[in-house]
C-alpha cells in the first residue's frame, strides 16, 4: 500500500539552484497539498489542489509553482532555491478536502 | 490571535500518567476537528476525529466545546509509544484569503518516561 509517495526524500542545493519535488498518491483521492514545517512554525500550506486541473495559494506561495499534472499527481517546484526555503516539505492528500490527510513521508531540502 | 493555539510543551509524564492538552480556535465558522500524532522525523498522522458529542478510541478521548472554541485530547494509562507531537486541526468550510480549508496548531510535544 503505497498511499503518498514523494521524491526525493533528502535534496541539498545552492542558492539560485531550481528543483521539483514529485508527489504521488494511489487511493484516488480529489485534493492534494504541498506544506512546509518548520521548527516552531507548524505545518504551513503551500499550495493546494481540490480537483484536477485547479491549483490554488495556500498560506506561504512566494517562490513555489505547483502542477496538478492528474489526478495523481501533484508537483512542486522551486524556481531559484533561497536559503529560507531550506525546510522539510510534506505532500498531502484526501477525498474531500475536510479533514483526513494521508501524508508523505517528507522530503528534507537545505539550501546553501 | 493564531487560528489553532496550542500549549507547545514539552509535557513530560512517566509512564500510566494521565495527560490532557489543550487546543484553542478562533474561527467560529469552524466546522470539523481532528487530532494528528506526528512522531520524531515522520509524517503527521490521523489519530482521531473530534465529535460534538465527545469521542473515545482506547485510551484516548476528544472532547469539543463550540461554545468556548476549544478542543482537547485526553490519553490515560501513557505509554512509551505516546511520545509524540500532537497536533491540533481545525476545518474551516470558508476562509477568507488564501489559506484552504485546514488549519493547524503548533502541536504539543509529549514525553513519556520510564
Amino acid at each position: 500500500n503505497a498511499g503518498v509517495t514523494q521524491t526525493p526524500k533528502f535534496q541539498v542545493l545552492k542558492t539560485g539552484q531550481s528543483m521539483t519535488l514529485q508527489c504521488a498518491q494511489d487511493m484516488n483521492h480529489n485534493s492534494m497539498y504541498w506544506y512546509r514545517q518548520d521548527p516552531g512554525m507548524g505545518l504551513r500550506l503551500i499550495y493546494y489542489s481540490a480537483s484536477e486541473g485547479t491549483t490554488d495559494k495556500g498560506e506561504v506561495p512566494n517562490g513555489y509553482n505547483v502542477s496538478r499534472l492528474n489526478k495523481r499527481e501533484f508537483s512542486l517546484r522551486l524556481e531559484s532555491a533561497a536559503p529560507s526555503q531550506t525546510s522539510v516539505y510534506f505532500c498531502a492528500s484526501s477525498y474531500s478536502g475536510t479533514g483526513e490527510l494521508f501524508f508523505g513521508e517528507g522530503s528534507r531540502l537545505t539550501v546553501l | 490571535r493564531k487560528e489553532v493555539e496550542q500549549d507547545p510543551g514539552p509535557f513530560n509524564v512517566p509512564e500510566g500518567a494521565t495527560v490532557a492538552f489543550n487546543c484553542t480556535y478562533s474561527n467560529s465558522a469552524s466546522q470539523s476537528f481532528f487530532w494528528y500524532r506526528q512522531d520524531c522525523r515522520k509524517e503527521p498522522k490521523l489519530l482521531m476525529s473530534v465529535y460534538s458529542s465527545g469521542n473515545e478510541d482506547g485510551r484516548f478521548t476528544a472532547q469539543l466545546s463550540r461554545a468556548s472554541q476549544y478542543i482537547s485530547l485526553l490519553i490515560r494509562d501513557s505509554k512509551l509509544s505516546d511520545s509524540a507531537t500532537y497536533l491540533c486541526v481545525v476545518n474551516i468550510l470558508y476562509l477568507p484569503g488564501s489559506q484552504g480549508n485546514l488549519i493547524f496548531g503548533k502541536g504539543t510535544k509529549l514525553s513519556v518516561k520510564p
